[in-house]
């Protein structure tokens, strides 16, 4: 079983519309949970990062934990194309190291 | 405050040759921290220095080894390569403490023929 897990993609999505975004982590004692956007070429961004159970909003974005289901969100609303991009879910237990997600890439239709 | 920087942002070697990679985090943090990233296995951690001490590794071989200065500058070592090695290179600074955000460099694109 891997370590966290996303939905798979690709995720299209009309302009306007809500993405949304699953990840799963196998690591009960995970503390921090983080969601990167990648644009292709490019580094990884952080977008958001949250924990504490429940929501966290900044802007468009929303994240939302669930630690008894170990279950990760985003939410992006009003998508825009600039929205495009991979999505990378990363979870961090108590020992500093970062795990990753697959990554799911959305595709935002204008 | 200036990002991370990694230096070279490309690199063409052959098979057996080794190579050497920088990273210098923003400014006050003094954690380092490796990944490979390619299309097959996506982003794979390699180690975490902090402190000029690894204090975690990823499942790698030795060929891949690192170290870091006391500026918390860091470097990435290669040796031997293999073709398997093409790929991108990331490092992320963090402070080590409280939720740790770690904030990634633009990468150096490690090209093996």
């Amino acid at each position: 079983q891997k370590e966290v897990e996303q939905n798979s993609g690709p995720l299209s999505v009309p302009e306007g519309a809500i993405a949304s975004l699953n990840c799963t982590y196998s690591d009960r004692g995970s503390q921090s949970f983080f969601w990167y956007r990648q644009y292709s070429g490019k580094s990884p961004e952080l977008i958001m990062f949250i924990y504490s159970n429940g929501d966290k909003e900044d802007g468009r974005f929303t994240a939302q934990l669930n630690k008894a289901s170990q279950y990760v969100s985003l939410l992006i609303r009003d998508s825009q194309p600039s929205d495009s991009a991979t999505y990378l879910c990363a979870v961090k237990a108590n020992d500093y190291k970062l795990s990753f997600g697959a990554g799911t890439t959305v595709t935002v239709r204008a | 405050k200036a990002g991370v920087t990694q230096t070279p942002r490309y690199l063409i070697k052959t098979r057996g040759q080794q190579v050497t990679l920088s990273c210098s985090p923003i400014s006050g943090h003094r954690s380092v921290s490796w990944y490979q990233q390619t299309p097959g296995q996506g982003l794979q951690f390699l180690f975490e220095y902090f402190s000029e001490t690894q204090r975690n590794k990823g499942n790698f071989p030795g060929r891949f080894s690192g170290r870091q200065f006391s500026n918390s500058r860091s470097e990435m070592n290669v040796s031997t390569l293999e073709l398997g090695d093409s790929a991108l290179y990331l490092c992320a600074s963090s402070t080590r403490s409280g939720t740790d955000e770690q904030y990634f460099g633009p990468g150096t694109r490690l090209t093996v023929t």
